[in-house]
């Protein structure tokens, strides 16, 4: 059965960092792109970013609203995704999702698997 | 960047009741697009992607048409279970967006 599991969520401070870490299990996480999509309180979704597997160069991709403050990593050995929050905006208060991509081609770009997400306050 | 419309964002439905949800492209993505459901603390779960193929497991109530700039979901007979957001992605280029959602329920 494929897992994700969120954690590293809580309350930080404007201009403060948090790392988020994504736990998987149940599948070949090696072979997989993976993305961290948020949903800031009572709004829609927003995708975040993607890091894409070692077959295609562990290559990532990001939205300009986090591009240059966050950095998405993984850790293969240990079937660990992170995202590295910097410089955080109360703007950035939002659920966290992990989710994995069906495949690697443009026409699998979707989101097969989700974790439940976890909880990032940025406020003073 | 693509924008992705959803109307209605807000829609009242009995049990039983035929839903229809329309998702509207600012440029043609082709077929790349997906739906989502999402119930209130849940994550969001896939049910249809290529516009119109279901996804293993979800109920064949639920049906995707569409290309180009113009997509529907339909619901041909609203069950108990179906009152959720629901949320339409383009998987056709950098950025990936998402409609702002659609929330069904009750009436």
């Amino acid at each position: 059965e494929v897992q994700l599991v969120e954690s590293g969520g809580g309350l930080v401070q404007p201009e403060g960092s948090l790392r988020l870490s994504c736990a998987a299990s149940g599948f070949i996480f090696s072979d997989y792109y993976m993305d961290w999509v948020r949903q800031a309180p009572g709004k829609g979704l927003e995708w975040v970013g993607r890091i894409r597997n070692k077959a295609n160069g562990i290559s990532t991709e990001y939205a300009a609203s986090v591009k240059g403050r966050f950095t998405i990593s993984r850790h293969d050995s240990n079937n660990f995704l992170y995202l590295q929050m910097s410089s955080l905006k109360t703007e950035d208060t939002a659920i966290y999702y992990c989710a994995r991509v069906r495949s690697s081609g443009w026409d699998g770009n979707y989101f097969d698997y989700w974790g439940q997400g976890t909880l990032v306050t940025v406020s003073s | 960047d693509i924008q992705l419309t959803q109307s209605p964002s807000f829609l009242s439905a009995s049990v039983g009741d035929r839903v229809t949800i329309t998702c509207r492209a600012s440029q043609g993505i082709s077929s790349s697009l997906a739906w989502y459901q999402q119930k209130p603390g849940k994550a969001p779960k896939l049910l249809i992607y290529s516009a119109s193929t279901l996804q293993s497991g979800v109920p064949s109530r639920f049906s995707g048409s569409g290309s180009g700039t113009e997509f529907t979901l339909t619901i041909s007979s609203l069950q108990p279970e179906d009152f959720a957001t629901y949320s339409c992605q383009h998987y056709n280029s950098y950025p990936l967006t998402f409609g702002g959602g659609t929330k069904v329920e009750i009436k």
